[in-house]
């Protein structure tokens, strides 16, 4: 089993430029979540998904948006980069129960110019 | 609001007992969870407690109080390898996880 993949692993974009963010999962989870880590400070909830087809809002949505059209897949949209967009962005997923634990992929490194 | 206070650093020496302390206010709780991320890594699951009291998972034990809003993970014989950030996390009432800032454990031979 492969967890939780993200890609890219590293990006730099100019502002105003657009990226996808893909999260992938094996584990057959119905959560998945995105965050953002910025240096100092702990994860805060961009979008989440309680099941395919489904998305929510979570603490910092603004300049984000997410589809999960597959169950395994969660993508994270930048439609216009800002340079506070920088940071490291981290997928996990879950399933109800089993403490809550969450499985976190290895993070997207990304840097807006 | 929501927020999770932590110290930012603890120092301790190789083969010690550190505590690491969290206290809490949110709107909703489930649970309070704490996780390890070690430098350029992802964050890793350590525990996870829903009602008061201690669970022990190894070298590493976790206590709540909901009455006190507060809990903390100690960890025993620290190990090099135990040199990282720690997290704790309440899950709130929508079942999303709210992040305290981390605690950076230095640890010294």
């Amino acid at each position: 089993n492969a967890g939780v993949t993200q890609t890219p692993k590293f990006r730099v974009l100019k502002t105003g430029q657009s990226m996808t963010l893909l999260c992938a999962q094996d584990m057959n989870h119905e959560y998945m979540y995105w965050y953002r880590q910025d240096p100092g400070m702990g994860l805060r909830l961009i979008h989440y998904s309680v099941g395919e087809g489904t998305t929510a809002k979570g603490e910092v949505p603004d300049g984000y948006n997410v589809s999960r059209l597959k169950k395994q897949n969660f993508l994270l949209g930048l439609e216009s980069a800002a340079p506070s967009q920088t940071s490291v962005y981290f997928c996990a997923s879950s399933s109800p129960g089993r403490n809550y634990e969450q499985y976190f992929g290895p993070g997207t490194r990304l840097t807006v110019t | 609001g929501q927020s999770l206070e932590q110290p930012s650093e603890v120092t301790a020496v190789e083969g010690a007992i550190v505590q690491i302390n969290c206290t809490y206010q949110t709107s909703g709780f489930y649970g309070l969870s704490w996780y390890q991320q070690h430098d350029g890594g992802a964050p890793t699951f350590l525990s996870y407690n829903a009602l008061d009291g201690l669970e022990e998972t190894g070298r590493f034990s976790s206590f709540l109080s909901r009455s006190d809003s507060y809990g903390y993970l100690l960890l025993q014989e620290l190990q090099m390898k135990d040199s990282a950030s720690y997290f704790c996390a309440v899950l709130d009432s929508n079942y999303q996880l709210i992040w305290g800032a981390g605690t950076k454990l230095i640890i010294k031979p």
